[in-house]
């Protein structure tokens, strides 16, 4: 098993220029998460998925939008890419929402808009 | 809304040295995760923890819940140049979304 797969790792935007980060994982698992990581900040959650085709806001989801169509993949999309989403996106991925399941993190892109 | 809060921000200890981090939690916490990540990398599990009380050890490292469910301590024994990253503490609110919220992270150097 792969675990939960990210690419890019590294990318550098200019201002307003769009961009998807990738995110797979081959555990089968229903839900799916997106983070933000800004120094000294923890992780904030972007948006989440319960499965194919279901999607909702976290708490910090302006700027950017998701799509689930499969079990799989759950990609980020950054349409108008300004210096505030300069910042480390994690994506992670668990069986279900039960109190002990653990969240099985991605590697990381880190993202800088200049 | 639930907020975690760690503490210390930062540590740097001699190795060798003990060592405790901490995370308090604004309301009952219903799972509390501990993650360590190393610079430039994913998030690697460590322990869950669920009932209070609760006490769990993996290597030289020991994480408690206490009673009332509002914090959690991480403790490190003996501590080694392996340790060293930020250590991060994630809890499931109220609401059981499956969503975690995060502390803000305790960045740990241990000097050999």
């Amino acid at each position: 098993n792969a675990g939960v797969t990210q690419t890019p790792k590294f990318r550098i935007l200019k201002i307003g220029q769009s961009m998807t980060l990738q995110c797979t994982q081959d555990m089968n698992h229903n839900y799916m998460y997106w983070y933000r990581q800004d120094p000294g900040m923890g992780l904030k959650l972007i948006y989440y998925s319960v499965g194919a085709g279901i999607t909702d806001k976290g708490e910090v989801p302006n700027g950017y939008n998701v799509s689930r169509s499969t079990t799989e993949d759950f990609p980020l999309r950054l349409e108008l890419a300004a210096p505030s989403q300069t910042s480390v996106y994690f994506c992670a991925s668990s069986r279900d929402r039960a109190v002990g399941n653990e969240q099985f993190f991605g590697p990381g892109t880190r993202l800088t808009v200049l | 809304s639930q907020e975690l809060e760690q503490s210390p921000q930062s540590l740097i200890v001699q190795e060798g040295k003990n060592l405790t981090i901490n995370c308090t939690s604004s309301k009952t916490l219903y799972g509390l995760y501990w993650y360590k990540q190393k610079y430039g990398e994913g998030l690697i599990f460590l322990m869950m923890l669920q009932k209070g009380g609760e006490e769990k050890s993996h290597e030289k490292i020991t994480a408690k819940l206490d009673e009332k469910k509002q914090q959690s301590s991480l403790h490190i024994t003996a501590s080694q140049p392996s340790h060293a990253g930020i250590y991060l503490c994630g809890a499931i609110p109220s609401s059981n979304t499956g969503k975690l919220i995060f502390g803000q992270g305790t960045t740990l150097q241990v000097k050999p």
